[in-house]
């Protein structure tokens, strides 16, 4: 069976300071990897998505970049965070054979101080 | 741009109720719709997911209808129970994004009480 994990689970890190979040996903190959924000109060906003490896989409401008090293890891980073990066980090995972469903890992909790 | 909506935004009821939860998108080319469940500080679980074909599906206790024209879907539980309680989802995914990566427009979740 798949499993997808998230680490670090809570994190809590000044202005300024770097950040890398990681997810992995077992038992699956070649899958498409997505990484969600969910900010107090809204939905969840889609931010990276990967295909492949080193094949990143971003879908909006922001203080944070995705890189894909390997077929079943998927980075989420920062150089230098802001106040307003705070939030709930999901990663997700869809098979190729049905890309229309998404798996989600259990999140990171980011507090910017 | 997709805009997915659903109300209410909280609600509490007590054990045993059957509850409905909506959803209205703006968009109606939908490829298909899906509703999650999100607990308190943990990730999504799928729920049902329903094909722009489809009118309803169900699951148990669930059951989730798709009206494509008027861009409307409800989540129907039946007889509420305390374990219900959590957050629940829906998201869209348009037609015009059919292909190898799935993206997702999220509401922003009705959080749901039942209470013994």
């Amino acid at each position: 069976s798949q499993t997808i994990h998230q680490w670090p689970a809570t994190l809590v890190q000044p202005v300024g300071s770097p950040l890398s979040l990681e997810c992995t996903v077992e038992g699956t190959s070649n899958p498409n990897l997505y990484w969600y924000r969910q900010a107090a109060g809204r939905g969840l906003q889609l931010l990276f998505y990967s295909v492949g490896i080193g094949q990143i989409s971003s879908e909006v401008p922001q203080n944070l970049s995705a890189s894909r090293p390997q077929d079943r890891q998927f980075i989420l980073s920062s150089k230098k965070l802001l106040l307003s990066d705070s939030g709930f980090y999901l990663c997700a995972w869809s098979g190729r054979d049905r890309p229309y469903e998404q798996y989600f890992g259990p999140g990171t909790r980011l507090t910017v101080t | 741009k997709q805009e997915v909506t659903q109300i209410p935004a909280a609600l509490s009821v007590p054990e045993g109720e059957n509850l409905v939860l909506n959803c209205s998108f703006t968009d109606s080319a939908i490829y298909n719709l899906q509703w999650f469940r999100q607990d308190p500080g943990k990730g999504l679980t799928s729920l049902l997911l329903i094909q722009s074909s489809q009118r309803e599906q169900t699951s148990g206790r669930l059951n989730a209808s798709l009206d494509k024209s008027s861009g409307r879907s409800t989540l129907y539980i039946a007889a509420s129970q305390p374990g219900d309680s959590a957050t629940y989802l829906c998201a869209v995914r348009l037609r015009s994004q059919r292909g190898t990566a799935s993206k997702l427009t999220f509401g922003t979740g009705t959080r749901l009480q039942v209470t013994l």
